[in-house]
């Protein structure tokens, strides 16, 4: 069953902890990408890594790091840093192909995080 | 700022009735315009997408319309029912494959 999982579903952080969620794809994507979704704001691109060892930050990085050790996987890092990190937590992953082909971005179920 | 604005925030569609929702953008660098789909408490899903050299794309009830000159493109669900009750959000993508989001719309089919 191909796809991308997300653990865990809900994570639950006291303030000043650093949480990391989990994304793990096998259906050899080149590119991952994670999204922070809030009421009313649609997603927001806070990473994305187009190659192993390699990463970008997006619009909002700040509070956030990221590891692109493997292909399949692609952690999150929710530091104390991050003053509101209360959201929906989306991976999303696509294959890599120059000259913009159309690749399709599939996403994974979401982790929501709420801060105690 | 928003990259992408995305209107109404919220609609309600009787049954058997069209349900319109409407993104504009600024920046022309765009150069392809995915719909998705998302249920609550799941991830989105690609519903429809479209280049800007296309004015129109239909894919059985779902239509696309793209106005390049007006920066502007339209999700059109024709024949609504219930289970079409979601949040829709449109998108663009710009350089490096970055993809810039609308706010969203949650759809409500009545039945």
């Amino acid at each position: 069953d191909g796809g991308i999982t997300q653990s865990p579903k809900y994570l639950f952080r006291k303030e000043g902890q650093n949480v990391t969620l989990s994304c793990e794809q096998n259906l050899n994507h080149d590119a991952m990408y994670w999204y922070r979704q809030d009421p009313g704001q649609g997603l927001r691109l806070i990473y994305y890594s187009q190659i192993v060892n390699d990463f970008q930050k997006g619009d909002i990085a700040e509070g956030y790091s990221v590891s692109r050790e493997k292909k399949e996987s692609f952690p999150l890092t929710v530091t104390s840093a991050q003053k509101n990190p209360t959201a929906f937590y989306l991976c999303a992953s696509r294959t890599w192909t120059s000259g913009g082909a159309d690749n399709e971005q599939f996403f994974g179920p979401g982790t929501r995080l709420t801060v105690l | 700022q928003q990259q992408v604005k995305q209107s109404p925030q919220s609609l309600i569609v009787q049954k058997g009735g069209i349900s319109i929702i409407n993104c504009a953008y600024e920046n022309t660098a765009f150069d392809y315009f995915p719909w998705y789909q998302q249920f609550p408490g799941k991830g989105p899903a690609l519903l429809i997408a479209i280049r800007p050299d296309v004015s129109e794309k239909k894919e059985g009830r779902f239509t696309i319309s793209f106005n390049k000159s007006a920066k502007q493109f339209s999700l059109h669900i024709m024949d609504s029912q219930p289970g079409d009750s979601a949040t829709y959000f449109c998108a663009a993508r710009g350089n490096f494959n970055k993809f810039y989001f609308g706010s969203g719309t949650k759809l409500n089919v009545k039945p």
